[in-house]
Parts: C-alpha cells; structure tokens; sequence
C-alpha cells in the first residue's frame, strides 16, 4: 500500500510564477490536508479537504494560494504570482474517512522562490 | 479556535536518560491528540497518539499521559538513544477529520 505522495519534491520558481504543488493521498483514504512548513518552525495548517469540497480553509491565505480535490486525480495545491516568503515545506497529509483522524505525511514539496 | 502551546523548544540529555515534553491544549472538545516525529528533511511521523477517553498510553520507550481537566499532555521517552535525536510535535483535533492543531515542536538531541 503506497503511502502518501507528493510532486514535485523540489521546486524552483521565480517571482511572479505560478507553483502547482500535488498530493495524491494513501488508497482508501478521502480526506486531504495541506499544512506549510518555514524553516525550523513548525506545521501550520492551511486547508482540509474532500473530494469535491473544501471543508476547512481558515488557514489559506486570502490571496494568492487556492486548493482543490477533485473526483478523480490528485489534490492540488496552487500559489500564483510567488512571493520569496511563500519559499517553505508544503506537507499534505491524509486520512481514511469516517472520521478516522490519524494523519499520514507525504514526503513534502520544497518550493523556493528565487 | 484552538489553540496548542508546546515546551520546551530544545530539550538536550544524555543518552539513556529520560525526555519530556509536555503540550496544553484550549479547546475542551478536542479529542485526539498524536505526537509526530521529524527527522531533518523528512516528513513528520506518527509515533503514538491518544484519545481522550485514555489517560495514559504506552508503546515500548515512549509513553503518552492526558490530563483532560487541565487540557494538558505529555510525551515521555526514556532510555533514550542518539536516534531519538529530531523534532517532536504535538498536536491536537477533534474527531470527524476536524482541522489538527500542531504545536511548535521540540528540537531534541541526545548526547551519546
């Protein structure tokens, strides 16, 4: 059972780019999460989804950064315009469904802005 | 909305000695409370957790203890060896795949 996977796992983007950061989570399980990681700090959460639907984006920030789970394929999330403090881990986790809340991390991307 | 507090942020002992974390927590319907583990440049691994219907919890040298009145908990690893050595994070949710609230972490390195 192939765990939780992430690509790219590094990624270089210059000012004003796009970056498309995907998650495809652990068989079985619906629940994606998004958390960003800056260095020698810890995880803060940005998104909690489902397929088809946003549950939780408190913790997106309200420009720029948007997320989604579609039916079919990997959950993806999207940072336009990159800013050099948007450089960090980005960490998706999953979980089963039916409320099972252990959280299972993928490999993380690393994005750095240049 | 809850909130997680974690210390010490650096905690260092001499291998074979004992480590402690401990967490508080604000949100008294908080459930679910696991602790991860990070190895530099690695993702964050699930080493044990605890449900709040538990006060304790042991898997060989790392135990888990919850004091639901006082929203705190704690983790305790003893004997502790070289590769013990990462950052430890707390963290706490509700279940039905709330949101997981993570602590800040705690760098630990233990001195052979």
């Amino acid at each position: 059972n192939a765990g939780v996977m992430q690509n790219p796992r590094h990624l270089v983007r210059r000012r004003g780019q796009e970056a498309r950061l995907r998650c495809s989570p652990m068989k079985g399980h619906s629940h994606v999460y998004w958390y960003r990681q800056l260095p020698e700090e810890g995880l803060k959460f940005m998104v909690y989804l489902q397929k088809e639907n946003i549950i939780d984006e408190s913790g997106m920030p309200k420009e720029r950064f948007s997320a989604e789970f579609p039916k079919e394929g990997p959950s993806i999330l999207r940072i336009q315009q990159v800013v050099r403090g948007d450089s960090a881990a980005y960490f998706c986790a999953s979980s089963p469904p039916h409320g099972e809340e252990t959280q299972y991390f993928g490999p993380g991307t690393r994005l750095l802005v240049l | 909305g809850e909130n997680v507090e974690q210390h010490p942020s650096t905690l260092s002992v001499q291998e074979g000695d004992s480590a402690v974390i401990k967490c508080t927590y604000s949100d008294s319907a908080s459930n679910y409370f696991p602790w991860y583990k990070q190895e530099l440049g690695k993702r964050p691994q699930l080493i044990i957790d605890i449900r709040s219907n538990v006060g304790e919890k042991k898997d060989q040298r790392i135990a888990v203890t919850l004091n639901k009145t006082a929203k705190h908990f704690s983790l305790h690893i003893t004997e502790t060896q070289p590769e013990d050595s990462a950052v430890y994070f707390c963290a706490a949710s509700m279940r039905g795949g709330f949101k997981t609230i993570f602590g800040a972490g705690t760098r630990l390195f233990v001195k052979a």
